[in-house]
């Protein structure tokens, strides 16, 4: 089955402790990318990642770290978080092959930072 | 830098009713455009997209939605909406392939029995 899988679902920590979100897709596609999500202000990209060891900012990167090792994985990493980075982070990949089905979203990560 | 405006934070409609969602675009050229849904508690499915071609794109669930390139607008439309249509609806631009999708603040939609 084609998917995208982000863990942990959920998590609860205190600020300035690091943490890494993983994000792993089994469809060999060469785009992934973090978003997060806030009301009202739908979703904004942190980074992106055109291919393995390519990667750039989005709209709000501060704060975040990825990296892009190989291609099925593209894990978010947290330094030093804040509270303010508390809120639902989503992981997208993309073939870019122009069909409808091309675009994946994972299951979310919802994040508190105490 | 390009934007995408969705003008109606919230939207109530009878089941049975047609329902419209506005999404307007600022860039210079012609982005690429989706519409994504979010059920509540879940991930975002792609609904449609419109690269180039034909401005009225059909989508999965029944859904529409027209390009219109004078106004910038790509607003997604639905005949007979289902109580299962009760979700959140964003519109998102990119503006070439590869690039980065900005995203609408999202309609999100109630289906009154």
């Amino acid at each position: 089955e084609a998917q995208v899988t982000q863990n942990p679902r959920y998590l609860i920590t205190v600020t300035g402790k690091k943490l890494t979100v993983t994000c792993s897709q089994n469809m060999n596609h060469e785009y992934m990318s973090w978003y997060r999500q806030d009301p009202g202000l739908g979703l904004r990209q942190i980074y992106y990642s055109m291919n393995v060891e390519v990667t750039d900012k989005g709209d709000v990167p501060e704060g975040y770290k990825v990296s892009r090792k190989e291609k099925r994985n593209f894990p978010l990493i947290l330094e030093s978080p804040s509270p303010n980075q508390t809120s639902l982070y989503f992981c997208a990949s993309s073939s870019r092959d122009g069909s409808l089905e091309t675009q994946y979203f994972g299951p979310g990560t919802r994040l508190l930072v105490l | 830098a390009q934007s995408v405006t969705q003008p109606d934070i919230h939207i109530t409609v009878s089941e049975g009713a047609s329902l419209e969602l506005r999404c307007n675009y600022s860039y210079g050229a012609t982005p690429y455009l989706f519409w994504y849904v979010q059920s509540p508690g879940q991930g975002l499915q792609l609904l449609l997209k419109y690269f180039s071609g034909d401005t009225l794109v059909q989508g999965i669930k029944g859904f529409e939605a027209e390009f219109k390139r004078s106004q910038s607008s790509f607003n997604l439309r639905k005949p007979s909406v289902h109580w299962s249509d009760a979700a959140e609806y964003f519109c998102a631009v990119e503006k070439a392939a590869g690039n980065k999708l900005t995203f609408g603040g999202g309609t999100r939609v109630l289906v009154k029995p």
